[in-house]
């Protein structure tokens, strides 16, 4: 079985400032997927963001983006210019890109935006 | 597009009593799971189907839950008895397919807790 490891409970950051998140997995396979999911308290998860470990370009979506380290099995979340709604508990989560497709998850790190 | 529906939200018993959870997915997905959140730790899963057959339930208790997708549409979760260590919430999720690349769409989850 895939482990998925996040090794922050939690993490603090000033509005405006960025804050980054480790992740790092273990796995045997060469072919698979990356995703950082976000849940709000009380709200459901929804997905943040998706690597595909056969691509060597970090993926993006606007303020967010990853370090995808493959060599190193590690997958890094970077939230840039901090917002109040990104106050969530954020999830790494490894999928195989050929059968087993279920999601293993880390832990969870808590990120917390002071205004 | 309507999200992923589940209920109830909160539920409250006492052990050794019975629960079902109700799940109703994203119109034409294909793919639905079940996952198992216990406070302080990432997502597990339970069972998935494909359509209305069951892809993976290796990690469901099957001596005490058991789940149903009738007609490849909504699906039912059902504990009997329930444990105390089955306090979590209760997730549901959905994608259109089981590719890797086919995102899972998550809904609120059903707050378990059992007395």
């Amino acid at each position: 079985a895939q482990t998925v490891t996040q090794s922050q409970p939690e993490m603090s950051v000033q509005e405006a400032e960025t804050v980054t998140l480790s992740c790092t997995y273990d796995t045997s396979e060469s072919d698979y997927y990356l995703f950082w999911y976000k849940q709000p308290p009380s709200r459901q998860m929804i997905l943040v963001i998706r690597q595909e470990a056969y691509k060597q370009q970090n993926a993006t979506e606007n303020r967010f983006s990853v370090n995808f380290q493959k060599a190193a099995k590690s997958f890094s979340l970077k939230i840039s210019d901090s917002q109040l709604g990104d106050a969530a508990m954020y999830f790494c989560a490894y999928r195989r890109a050929i059968n087993d497709y279920k999601l293993s998850f880390g832990a969870g790190t808590t990120v917390t935006v002071r205004a | 597009e309507a999200g992923v529906a589940q209920s109830p939200r909160y539920k409250i018993i006492e052990k050794r009593q019975s629960v079902a959870f109700w799940c109703n997915p994203i119109s034409g997905h294909a793919t639905l799971y079940w996952y198992q959140q216990i406070l302080g730790q990432g997502p597990k899963l339970l069972i998935q189907f494909q359509n209305n057959g069951v892809v993976d339930d290796s990690q469901l208790p099957k001596d005490r839950f058991s789940a149903e997708r009738l007609k490849g549409v909504d699906s039912t979760l059902k504990i009997q008895p329930a444990k105390l260590e089955d306090s979590a919430v209760y997730l549901c999720a959905s994608s259109l397919g089981d590719r890797g690349t086919d995102t899972q769409y998550f809904g609120p989850g059903t707050r378990l807790t059992v007395l």
